[in-house]
């Protein structure tokens, strides 16, 4: 089992809607990331979480560490919101190095 | 936020060439720098950590005489891939912190290697 799971795998929406992506871990940890890799290979750092809710813009982070549990949302999709989304945790004995995600593939139509 | 770039962004070589990634935190001081490489549809995979002034740790797999880090200023760090082979083709990707106890990474845009 991966350290850090990632839910859906893939997604499609219709323009407009709310978007909801999950990230589950099984290690104590000091941070999460969210990032955002578009189709070019660019990453684009999101949120880093320790705790509570982060908002920018359209996209809200939240994190509950006693559940293990982060989910980033989107409020009125984008096509441009269309792009591969990456949890990445800091494991409290990890020297520093982050524990990806596999990322979610999230695609908006118009 | 802080910033990170890198350069080459896209660089095509012949096997057996060496190529030379430069990463550079610009407007903040990096004491530790990190390198991933991210193969096709895959997550990315930590390579070495760097610290400025001191010799880069590596990942177990990854060959330290293959892949070069130097780390020799508090706002570059560099990645040679030596004798570069088509296996090496990949998206090599740069993170920087200001302190190590700063958790924060700040992500390079990135850099595709083709190895033909």
């Amino acid at each position: 089992k991966n350290e850090v799971e990632q839910s859906p795998q893939n997604l499609t929406a219709q323009e407009g809607e709310f978007i909801t992506i999950n990230c589950s871990y099984s290690v104590g940890i000091s941070a999460l990331h969210w990032l955002q890799q578009h189709p070019g290979g660019g990453i684009v750092s999101l949120f880093m979480l320790s705790s509570g809710k982060k908002k920018h813009g359209r996209l809200i982070a939240t994190i509950n560490i006693q559940e293990k549990h982060s989910s980033l949302h989107i409020t009125a999709s984008h096509p441009r919101d269309s792009a591969v989304y990456i949890c990445a945790v800091r494991a409290l004995d990890s020297n520093y190095q982050l524990i990806w995600g596999a990322g979610t593939k999230l695609i908006i139509k118009p | 936020g802080a910033v990170v770039s890198q350069h080459p962004s896209r660089v095509i070589c012949k096997s057996g060439t060496s190529v030379k990634i430069e990463c550079r935190s610009l407007d903040f001081q990096a004491t530790t720098m990190f390198w991933y490489r991210q193969f096709p549809k895959q997550s990315l995979m930590l390579m070495a950590t760097s610290n400025e002034g001191s010799k880069a740790t590596y990942e177990q797999g990854v060959e330290k005489d293959k892949f070069l880090i130097n780390h020799a200023s508090l706002t570059l760090s560099t990645l040679t891939v030596t004798s570069a082979h088509p296996e090496d083709s990949s998206f090599y990707i740069c993170s920087a912190s200001w302190t190590i106890l700063q958790e924060t990474q700040y992500f390079g845009p990135g850099t595709r290697l083709l190895v033909l």
